[in-house]
């Protein structure tokens, strides 16, 4: 069973476009993080969330932790091709999980 | 800071053969270290958690026997595939843990991928 849901699953877009990816959960966490995975390496964080409605941002990424710590989502304004990957949200409660994870195409 | 350093990056084998998987943390001491798998366009599945000088505590629906964690050092965390079979083709990846606590960062390595023929 998964606890996590990401979405969208797949999403192509052209550079400069902004997006949103979602991810959701019926449980509560204590804190959320979110990676990136390129294709042949591992995962990596990107950052973590703690606090009910956190908003956090690294350059043109924009992460918000629900009030309720129970969902979160990834906002990328001005997407670049370099943004291309695959986006993992993972949950931590009693121990941590991961999302099926957002694969996102940037084209040029 | 914080590498963590995964070997062999690429392994292909014939069915029946065991294979080991190397997962070590390179500038720091790892507590915990997560064994992980990840089959093509899915996420991680968690496989097993391992503590340095202790059993490792493996996931529901994942043999113990068939994948041999050992965590000899703070530094070094092993997985052996035995007598791997092409189910068992998937891409592994370690992640290196300071303390194991909940929510503590986890580092990842840049993952094995196992092809069984």
């Amino acid at each position: 069973t998964q606890l996590l849901e990401q979405s969208p699953q797949f999403l192509s877009i052209q550079e400069g476009e902004n997006l949103t990816v979602y991810c959701n959960s019926s449980s509560v966490f204590s804190s959320l993080q979110w990676y990136r995975q390129e294709p042949g390496e591992g995962p990596v964080l990107l950052v973590t969330v703690v606090t009910g409605g956190e908003v956090k941002k690294l350059k043109r990424l924009t992460f918000q932790f629900g009030d309720a710590r129970k969902d979160s989502s990834l906002h990328i304004t001005a997407a670049q091709p370099g943004d291309t990957g695959l986006y993992l949200c993972a949950g931590v409660s009693r121990d941590m999980r991961f999302g099926a994870g957002t694969r996102l195409t940037v084209k040029p | 800071g914080a590498v963590v350093s995964q070997h062999p990056s690429r392994v292909i084998c014939k069915s029946g053969t065991s294979v080991k998987i190397e997962c070590r943390s390179l500038d720091f001491q790892a507590t915990t270290m997560f064994w992980y798998r990840q089959f093509p366009k899915q996420s991680l599945m968690l496989m097993a958690t391992s503590n340095e000088g202790s059993k490792a505590t493996y996931e529901q629906g994942v043999e113990k026997d068939k994948f041999l964690i050992n965590h000899a050092s703070l530094t070094l965390s092993t997985l052996t595939v035995t007598s791997a079979h092409p189910e068992d083709s998937s891409f592994y990846i370690c992640s290196a843990s300071r303390t194991g606590l909940r929510g503590q960062p986890q580092h990842f390595g840049d993952g094995t991928r196992l092809s069984i023929l």
